[in-house]
């Protein structure tokens, strides 16, 4: 049972460089979600998808984009980094109507 | 907007001792979950609680809610070192369950 993986477990980017966060799930969850968590304030939602094809943003979207073409990948893109996005990234799944939600191991990610 | 708020942010305790930790959330959820945090780790579910007056107890953990007070208390009894990490509170998405809205986290430290 992998659960939620994400991969890299870490990454170090220049400013300016683009990436994506990669985000699978095998349990055929319809919701996934994505968050950073900064030192001092917890974990804020990125962005999140209730299905195949269907996203919105969440609290802080600016920076990222994501797109949701199968139900078990939630890639995170990150088009130019900069020093701000530098945290560590968590994505969640969780199944309609069971309330309980899987966490990923995160991205330790650095801008530099 | 919903808004979460733990106190407090940081509990340095003694083994042996009680404490509680306190969790305001500003909309009506019936939905609140308690995940603990070790360095560098992932969040690990501790409690789901998901209706008004729930009490759930794990060891020398017990959390409860209160939805009229919006209110979930997590309550540490006899603490021991092991007890020390960062608990985060999250309230649910009140019409789908797809996504969370976290408090700052508590840093608790048991000191023997």
């Amino acid at each position: 049972n992998a659960g939620v993986t994400q991969t890299p477990k870490f990454q170090v980017l220049k400013t300016g460089q683009s990436m994506t966060l990669q985000c699978a799930q095998d349990m055929n969850h319809e919701y996934m979600s994505w968050y950073r968590q900064d030192p001092g304030m917890g974990l804020r939602l990125i962005h999140y998808s209730v299905g195949a094809g269907i996203t919105d943003q969440g609290e802080v979207p600016n920076g990222y984009n994501v797109s949701r073409s199968t139900t078990e990948d939630f890639p995170l893109r990150l088009l130019s980094a900069a020093p701000s996005q530098t945290s560590v990234y968590f994505c969640a799944s969780s199944e309609v109507g069971n309330y309980g939600y899987t966490f990923g191991s995160g991205t330790r990610l650095t801008v530099v | 907007e919903l808004k979460v708020e733990q106190n407090p942010l940081f509990l340095s305790m003694q083994e042996g001792k009680n404490y509680t930790i306190y969790c305001n959330y500003s909309t009506t959820s019936d939905r609140l979950y308690w995940y603990r945090q070790d360095p560098g780790k992932s969040l690990e579910s501790l409690f789901v609680l998901l209706s008004n007056g729930a009490v759930k107890q794990e060891g020398r953990l017990m959390a409860s809610l209160d939805t009229k007070a919006r209110l979930s208390t997590l309550h540490i009894t006899a603490a021991v070192h092991d007890l020390s990490a960062t608990y985060f509170c999250a309230v649910d998405d009140f019409t789908s369950g797809s996504r969370l809205t976290f408090g700052e986290g508590t840093q608790l430290t048991v000191n023997p």
